[in-house]
């Protein structure tokens, strides 16, 4: 099993410019979670899926948008990225009613100058 | 508004001591409380849990200790080692929230040898 993969794992872009990352699990799980991580902020969620279908805000989803493609895939998108976007972002995932373990993707490194 | 809150941001033990971790919430509804622990360049991955039914859980030279009315947890590093310094998260969720975590922000361990 490979777990929680992302792509890609390093993307420098202008400001302005557009770009997804994209997230896949094979843990047959059902909920999936898109996380940024800035120095001392810790963990903030941006958008949450608990189950094919359906997406929710967290707590930052101002300038993302999310599409869960299946129950695989869970992508993040910046329609125009910003320098205040420049973070380190997670995707994670697990069954929501099996005590609750998410397991978390290596992480993509995004920079917007 | 910050759900859990996590102290110290910044932690230096030596080898062998004992590295301690706290934190608090103020939601009675969480039933679920991990500790995740993060090397640089990775993903966060879960190192312990406790449900509030217990007051203590151990597994090898980590603990959990949690005090539900004082609505705080903390973690225990016995015979710290270099190879635990990394970044510690506590968390907590409820039943309710479909596997929803809410992270504190942080501590940073360095233990040296």
């Amino acid at each position: 099993n490979a777990g929680v993969t992302q792509t890609p794992k390093f993307q420098v872009l202008k400001t302005g410019q557009s770009m997804t990352l994209q997230c896949a699990q094979d843990m047959n799980h059902n909920s999936m979670y898109w996380y940024r991580q800035d120095p001392g902020m810790g963990l903030r969620l941006i958008y949450y899926s608990a189950s094919e279908g359906t997406t929710d805000k967290g707590e930052v989803p101002n300038g993302y948008n999310v599409s869960r493609l299946n129950k695989r895939e869970f992508s993040l998108r910046l329609e125009s990225a910003a320098p205040s976007q420049t973070s380190v972002y997670f995707c994670a995932s697990n069954f929501r009613d099996r005590g609750n373990e998410q397991f978390f993707g290596p992480g993509t490194r995004l920079t917007v100058l | 508004q910050q759900q859990v809150k996590q102290s110290p941001q910044s932690l230096i033990v030596q080898k062998g001591g004992i590295s301690i971790i706290n934190c608090a919430y103020e939601n009675t509804a969480f039933d679920y409380f991990p500790w995740y622990q993060q090397f640089p360049g990775k993903g966060p991955a879960l190192l312990i849990a406790i449900r509030p039914d217990v007051s203590e859980k151990k597994e090898g030279r980590f603990t959990i200790s949690f005090n539900k009315s004082a609505k705080q947890f903390s973690l225990h590093i016995m015979d710290s080692q270099p190879g635990d310094s990394a970044t510690y998260f506590c968390a907590a969720s409820r039943g309710s929230t479909l596997g929803r975590l809410y992270f504190g922000r942080g501590t940073q361990l360095t233990v040296w040898p």
